[in-house]
């Protein structure tokens, strides 16, 4: 079946300028992240939605970063205000499902946004 | 410190080569690891759980000591197909994963 699609796959923007991202994820996956990897780096956690509870944002670096997830499927990122710093890969991952602090089920992850910004 | 550390590498191996990668975490509170591949600009992609028992998939063996707060994985006879970046990752809990930044392994003939 179809993975998770990101788009758009790159994006070079100037300093300032909005940006946003779209995940898709797999058709029937409750949960969603996205995470960011800048150059030589690990993956760093930005947010994560479940179904329809409240997001956990505790990953964004900034309040330049917002993210919804519209119909319990696909999520745009967004980024106001561009900086030089937030040049990195945007990664998005979705899974069946979390039940809590126990569970973990597979994260497949989409190919991600390869960000520059100028 | 970070979270999650592993050596970086990279490990230049040859080919038959059997390697072993470390990984430790910090938080004694982790609930489930893993391991996983990425390939140069590809995404991340789940290579195996680890397991307190330890755990062997193939020529992959991956083994966790939770008294040390310690994982590790094996590769025996490697193939030039097993060149990527493995990140090793942690479950803070309700699917939060902390990766660590990875260690590049290079399979040479």
């Amino acid at each position: 079946g179809a993975g998770v699609s990101q788009s758009p796959s790159n994006k070079v923007t100037e300093k300032g300028k909005d940006v946003e991202l779209r995940c898709d994820p797999i058709s029937g996956h409750t949960a969603l992240y996205w995470y960011r990897q800048s150059l030589g780096q690990g993956l760093e956690f930005l947010i994560y939605f479940q179904g329809n509870s409240a997001p956990d944002k505790s990953g964004l670096p900034s309040d330049r970063f917002s993210a919804e997830r519209t119909g319990g499927s696909v999520s745009t990122l967004t980024i106001q205000r561009t900086q030089q710093e937030d040049s990195a890969v945007y990664l998005c991952a979705s899974s069946t499902r979390t039940s809590g602090g126990s569970s973990t089920d597979t994260q497949y992850f989409g190919p991600g946004t390869r960000l520059t910004v100028l | 410190r970070k979270e999650v550390e592993q050596d970086p590498g990279p490990f230049n191996v040859p080919e038959g080569a059997t390697v072993a990668f470390n990984c430790t975490y910090s938080n004694s509170a982790s609930q489930s690891f893993f391991w996983y591949r990425q390939d140069c600009r590809k995404e991340p992609k789940l290579l195996m759980s680890v397991y307190s028992s330890g755990n062997e998939d193939g020529r992959f063996t991956a083994q966790l000591n939770r008294a040390s707060q310690y994982i590790s994985l094996l590769i025996r006879d490697s193939k030039l197909s097993d060149s990527a970046t493995y990140l090793c990752v942690v479950n803070r809990g309700y699917n939060k994963l902390i990766f660590g930044a990875g260690t590049r392994l290079a399979v040479h003939p």
